[in-house]
């Protein structure tokens, strides 16, 4: 079947400025992860959801990090008044569960702000 | 808590020699592992897993890694490299759920 989609996969957002990706995980994984990846670096873990339940946001780096999943499917992860530090390739997965089960990657929305 | 350490940040090889790409652990308990391979502007794609059930783990690409207590490794290895095998690979623990990236592993092959 489809694989985890992401979008946009490119966003170009002024300093300031609000910004929401998306996230579209396999269809029946219940589990689903953001990660961040700045340039030339290992992705690092964001936050976690099991269905609609935010379980884990330790890995968000400050209170303009906001995630949401309301039905459990589809996951935004919007970002407030944009920092350069900000700029990395997000990163969205999905799995069956919570614990061992190998994590699915989307191919990331790299946010540059300028 | 895991944690891993990729002892080669740059791995070159020539086209259709072995190769070998090496990452030791650090765990109190038998440990949840993961090798991922990311291509160029690619997303991250799993490689194969290790949890326990056999110690060796064949995956996609004629990949496969080897889980050694003693030594405390899981190394990946290949025995033919392909042009395409060039990208980074990252050797995972899953701690929790979370997976825990480290700088992973840049691999050249040469033609």
């Amino acid at each position: 079947g489809a694989g985890v989609s992401q979008s946009p996969r490119y966003k170009v957002a002024k300093r300031g400025q609000d910004v929401a990706l998306r996230c579209d995980p396999i269809s029946g994984h219940v589990s689903l992860f953001w990660y961040q990846q700045a340039l030339g670096q290992g992705p690092e873990f964001l936050t976690y959801f099991q269905n609609e339940a935010q379980l884990d946001k330790s890995g968000l780096p400050s209170d303009r990090f906001f995630a949401e999943r309301p039905e459990g499917s589809v996951s935004t992860l919007k970002i407030q008044r944009t920092q350069q530090e900000d700029s990395a390739v997000y990163l969205c997965a999905s799995s069956l569960g919570w614990g061992d089960y190998e994590q699915y990657f989307g191919p990331g929305t790299r946010l540059t702000v300028t | 808590a895991q944690s891993v350490t990729q002892l080669d940040s740059h791995v070159s090889v020539s086209e259709g020699t072995p190769v070998l790409l090496r990452c030791n652990y650090s765990s109190s308990y038998s440990p949840s592992l993961f090798w991922y391979v990311q291509h160029p502007n690619k997303g991250l794609q799993l490689l194969l897993k290790y949890t326990s059930a056999a110690t060796l783990v064949k995956g996609i690409n004629g990949f496969e890694a080897e889980f050694k207590k003693s030594e405390t490794s899981f190394h990946l290895t290949k025995p033919s490299a392909h042009m395409s095998d060039a990208a980074e690979y990252f050797c995972v623990p899953n701690q929790g759920g979370k997976l825990i990236f480290g700088q992973g592993t840049e691999l050249s092959v040469k033609p």
